[in-house]
Order: C-alpha cells, then sequence, then structure tokens
C-alpha cells in the first residue's frame, strides 16, 4: 500500500512570494490533515478535511493561508505571500473512516519550506 | 497550543539499554498515541492507547497510561542505534483532532 505522498521535499522562496504543497492521501482515506511543525516542536493542526469539507481551520492563518481539497482526494496548501517566520516543515496526514483506525493517522514525509 | 509535554526533553543512552520517556497532559482523553519521528522525515505512528486502558505492549514497546494523573510513558527495551529519533505523544480529544507534544529526542550510541 502507497504511504501518503507530498510535493515537493523542498521549497526555497523569497519573502512575499507565493507557493503551494501538494499532498495525495492513501488510497480510501476520507480524512486528509495538514500540520505545521517548527523546528523542535511537534506537529500543529492548520486544517481537517473530512472528504471534501473543511471540518475544522480554526488554526489556519486566512490572511495568506488557503487551503483546498477538490473531488475530496488530493488536496493543496497554498500560501500567499510568504513571510519569513512560514519557514517550517508542512505535513501531510491522512486517516481512514473514524472507528477503522481508532484515530491513528498517516504521515507523509513533509515539505521543509525556507524563507529567505 | 500543544497540550503534552515531554519528559525528558533529551534522552541519550547506550544500545541494549532501556528508554522511557514521559508524557503529561491537560484534558480528558479519548486515546493517546506515540509518534516516532526520524531525522527529516514524517511521522510513523507506533502505538495507541485507550482512556480505559491502563498498559500496552507492542514489540519491544510497553505504554502506560494513568488517567487520573493525566500522564503516560513509552518504554522502549534492548534499545538499538535504529532507535535513535524523536518520540512525540499525541492525544485524541474525542474530536479526531490529534495535539501533540513537544517531543522527545532519544540518541542510542553504538
Amino acid at each position: 500500500e502507497a504511504g501518503v505522498v507530498q510535493s515537493p521535499r523542498y521549497k526555497i522562496i523569497e519573502k512575499k512570494q507565493p507557493v503551494a504543497f501538494w499532498c495525495n492521501p492513501i488510497s480510501g482515506h476520507n480524512t486528509l490533515y495538514w500540520y505545521l511543525q517548527n523546528l523542535g516542536q511537534g506537529p500543529e493542526l492548520l486544517i481537517r478535511y473530512e472528504n471534501e469539507e473543511a471540518v475544522d481551520d480554526s488554526q489556519l492563518p486566512k490572511d495568506r493561508f488557503s487551503a483546498e481539497r477538490l473531488k475530496g482526494v488530493d488536496s493543496t496548501l497554498k500560501i500567499q505571500p510568504a513571510e519569513l517566520g512560514d519557514s517550517a516543515v508542512y505535513l501531510c496526514a491522512s486517516s481512514p473512516a473514524r472507528g477503522l483506525a481508532g484515530g491513528t493517522q498517516y504521515f507523509g514525509p513533509g515539505t521543509r519550506l525556507t524563507v529567505l | 497550543s500543544q497540550q503534552g509535554e515531554e519528559d525528558p526533553q533529551a534522552l541519550s543512552i547506550q544500545e541494549g539499554e532501556n528508554a522511557t520517556m514521559n508524557c503529561s497532559y491537560k484534558t480528558s482523553i479519548n486515546n493517546l498515541q506515540w509518534y516516532r519521528q526520524n531525522s527529516g522525515r514524517g511521522l510513523v505512528h507506533l502505538i495507541l492507547i485507550r482512556s480505559n486502558e491502563r498498559e500496552k505492549h507492542s514489540g519491544r514497546l510497553r505504554v502506560t497510561l494513568d488517567t487520573s494523573k493525566k500522564s503516560s510513558s513509552l518504554l522502549i527495551t534492548a534499545s538499538r542505534a535504529a532507535d535513535t529519533a524523536s518520540y512525540f505523544c499525541a492525544t485524541d480529544a474525542y474530536g479526531n483532532k490529534l495535539v501533540f507534544g513537544a517531543g522527545t529526542i532519544l540518541r542510542v550510541k553504538s
């Protein structure tokens, strides 16, 4: 079974530029998550999707961040414009319908963003 | 904000020794999970313990949960160099949402 796929793995941009991250979850997983992980910290949830619906985006800075999950499969997270403080690792995770895995999430390798 | 707090922040042991990491949290939970993260990689799920369970084993891993103290511990027995990683506890508080701690960095020296 293929795992969660993310691209790109690394991205270096200048501040004020836009950037986008892509995630392909495990086949059949209804729930998709985007996390932000700063150096030396644990991941923090940005947004959670149930199929194509964003059910928890309370931690997403909506002035510059946006996300979409068209057709309830792949997802894209965008930052526009990027700021220096956005430098971090962006993790995507997915999970099957609640009850099937008890809440276990499966993580992709992440995208390391550096904003210069 | 992060609910869980791991202790210690960093741990260095010799290969073959046991490693114990602790996690404290603040609110009632449905379950608590432990994840491992190798340098530069995503997180890998290790073990899940439900709120009505007190102890769980998986291979060389042993997890305990004390809901009265809002704490959990992860024991890795007979550690190997390949166990070198960061270990995170994550709490699921009935919202299908995981809240992670800051992690414990484990270094196993061969």
